[in-house]
């Protein structure tokens, strides 16, 4: 299996709190996303990241921010959080999406906010 | 428009059957295309990439259509096992290196 961790793997918060999520790899690939599933909806892009320091909205950013400062870590903030925002978010790490090649996932993070 | 559309199903099958999913996208740009499997309450992992001439691997064989912008999936001969929920995902690269991935599709295999 990759190396790629996310925590915490569960957590509930109140409305109005903010949240980080962490994503932390050992595989030294460039590339790294975030994603929330929910039902009917399935994985959407929230953000990516291209390298250090070099990050880029996905289709559903609002609320969220992210930060890259080294290259195995990937950092997902919820500035307030709110109800909309419970859900299962999952990284995801790429060596190069340009050469057929296969993104690793986290297991994910259960998020309730209430 | 969503950039990756697929048929949420559910497919309910028998053991043995053949069954094909499709999945359509939306920018001509893109360059990569995959499918992954999702069990659930689990974390996608890839079931196999579709190249231009299409491929096999054992019981599944995926395809792509550039022309009409759509890749598909077909199993052959199902197995309990295949029960899952399989996600079609493409990659565009045009000035982004976006991995969108479809709603995904259900299969339930029965006995």
């Amino acid at each position: 299996d990759a190396g790629i961790t996310q925590s915490p793997r569960h957590k509930v918060t109140e409305t109005g709190t903010p949240v980080t999520l962490r994503c932390h790899q050992t595989e030294n690939h460039r590339y790294m996303y975030w994603y929330r599933q929910d039902p009917g909806h399935g994985l959407r892009l929230i953000h990516y990241s291209y390298g250090v320091k070099d990050t880029d909205k996905g289709e559903v950013s609002d609320g969220y921010s992210v930060s890259r400062s080294k290259t195995e870590d990937f950092l997902l903030t919820l500035e307030s959080a709110t109800s909309s925002q419970t859900s299962v978010y999952f990284c995801a790490i790429s060596e190069s999406p340009t050469l057929n090649t296969e993104a690793f996932f986290g297991q994910g993070t259960r998020l309730t906010v209430v | 428009r969503k950039e990756v559309e697929q048929d949420p199903g559910p497919f309910n099958v028998p053991e043995g059957a053949t069954v094909a999913f499709n999945c359509t996208y939306s920018n001509s740009a893109s360059q990569s295309f995959f499918w992954y499997r999702q069990d659930c309450r689990k974390e996608p992992k890839l079931l196999m990439s579709v190249y231009s001439s299409g491929n096999e691997d054992g019981r599944f064989t995926a395809q792509l259509n550039r022309a009409s912008q759509y890749i598909s999936l077909l199993i052959r001969d199902s197995k309990l096992s295949d029960s899952a929920t399989y996600l079609c995902v493409v990659n565009t690269v045009d000035s982004s290196y976006k991995l969108i991935f479809g709603s995904g599709t259900r299969l339930l295999v029965r006995p």
